[in-house]
């Protein structure tokens, strides 16, 4: 069954500070890994894609990595900001006109 | 340009009641996705339209049904409401036939049923 899990569930850091998301997936075949932030109520908005060729990807302080051979990406967010609270992400899209398999988010909080 | 744009907002309904939720894809984007977000969780995928056709489908009962009209925005029906189905609902849109597939979320409607 194609599954894609996120650890931790929730994370609390403070301002300045960095963090790292893990995604795990069973996605098969794979075709390309996406991480969303989504803020509370609102829509998700996409921070990176990375396809099979590709382990590591820069979005600003958002730098997301890829390992395909394990299955397994990371989020890492540097100097982390209060901006930053919000659920990321992680969704895998299959190969063969599969659809997006979506993670169940960590949701990460930034205190002052 | 404007990106993807869901209405209403938010909306309150009763259970047994019906719900139509609407979505104008980005400019450009010819396919549209639903998906539902419980309270806590990740986006759960409904469905997926293009040319006016559903093409695929998730794990939803025939009481979810949609359309896409000639100007790619798109609908959402959801028959005979359950307290279960109060939901962020998404809408998602793309393009077919570009390589990154990308993938642009609208804001969402809130459902509550009561």
């Amino acid at each position: 069954k194609n599954q894609v899990e996120q650890s931790p569930q929730s994370l609390i850091i403070l301002e300045g500070k960095n963090c790292t998301l893990q995604c795990n997936y069973t996605v098969s075949p794979f075709s390309n890994l996406r991480w969303y932030k989504q803020d509370t109520g609102r829509g998700p908005v996409s921070l990176t894609i990375m396809t099979f060729s590709e382990n590591t990807k820069s979005n600003g302080r958002y730098t997301a990595t890829l390992d395909a051979d394990t299955k397994q990406s990371s989020l890492h967010i540097t100097a982390s900001q209060l901006s930053d609270s919000a659920s990321y992400i992680c969704v895998v899209r299959g190969g063969y006109g599969q659809n997006f398999v979506f993670g169940p988010g960590t949701r990460l909080s930034v205190l002052p | 340009d404007a990106g993807v744009t869901q209405s209403p907002t938010h909306l309150i309904k009763t259970r047994g009641q019906q719900v139509t939720l609407r979505c104008s894809p980005k400019s450009g984007h010819d396919t549209v996705s639903w998906y539902q977000q419980a309270l806590g969780q990740g986006p759960q995928f409904i469905f997926q339209y293009y040319e006016e056709e559903e093409r695929q489908r998730g794990n939803f009962p025939d009481r979810f049904s949609g359309h896409q009209f000639p100007n790619y925005s798109s609908e959402l029906n959801v028959n005979a409401l359950l307290l279960g189905d109060s939901a962020l609902y998404l809408c998602a849109s793309s393009l077919i036939g570009t390589g990154s597939y990308e993938q642009y979320f609208g804001p969402g409607t809130r459902l509550t049923v009561t």
